[in-house]
């Protein structure tokens, strides 16, 4: 069954330093979304993209997140300068065009836990 | 804008009881519904979703959940549950162009033997 796949599955830095985390959507998936779940708390919306551009981001995702997706298959997430607030794990998530039977449901991936000290 | 309302953070029952795990959502829109479950260090998994006709949706592992949306919810329910459904369970709503799930706080079932 295809699935979202993510890496790395643990990541620890030091705070002030970048971090690309890397996301394999399902092959024929349109719609790509990035979530964070800070330790105990809820699934946050982060961005969406669609169409080789950002379609939707909340006040989360500041000038120091930005997201790619280089080469048709992977999709990227990058923290710029990464604080100790953003020590969470990052969900990406991909979801089907109409066209390529819909079912509504977005595919997560199993997480990407960044440690920030 | 869109919210979700789960009314516990915590439900621990007994094995082979019943549970329900509440959940209210806002929305001005049509919506569809979700319900996923995490279970310890591991991603998110759908149980079962709500996009239209029968208000009665059956998902996996013997889970179902009733769309009301009179009163905005939609409850999770299962009728016995398995120490194996010890998890956290998300409902999460979609509503709008970009299909953006908005999740609730979660709530933590514990199924003791």
């Amino acid at each position: 069954e295809p699935e979202v796949t993510q890496t790395p599955s643990h990541q620890v830095t030091q705070m002030g330093q970048e971090v690309i985390l890397r996301c394999v959507p399902i092959s024929n998936h349109l719609y790509f979304y990035w979530y964070r779940q800070i330790l105990g708390q809820k699934v946050e919306f982060l961005v969406s993209f669609y169409n080789n551009e950002i379609s939707e981001k909340s006040e989360i995702f500041d000038d120091q997140f930005s997201v790619e997706r280089p080469d048709g298959s992977n999709f990227t997430l990058k923290i710029r300068s990464t604080k100790l607030e953003d020590s969470a794990m990052y969900f990406c998530a991909s979801k089907a065009g109409r066209l390529a039977g819909d079912t509504g449901e977005l595919f997560f991936g199993e997480g990407s836990r960044l440690t920030v000290l | 804008a869109q919210s979700v309302t789960q009314l516990d953070s915590q439900v621990p029952v007994f094995e082979e009881a019943p549970v329900e795990l509440r959940c209210n959502y806002s929305s001005s829109v049509s919506v569809y519904l979700f319900w996923y479950v995490q279970y310890p260090n591991q991603g998110l998994q759908l149980l079962l979703k709500y996009l239209s006709g029968s208000t009665l949706v059956k998902g996996i592992n013997g889970f179902e959940a009733e769309f009301n949306k009179s009163q905005t919810s939609f409850h999770l329910r299962k009728p016995s549950v398995h120490i194996s459904d010890t998890a956290e369970y998300f409902c999460a709503v979609s509503e709008g162009s970009n299909y953006k799930l908005t999740f609730g706080k979660g709530t933590l079932l514990t199924v003791n033997p």
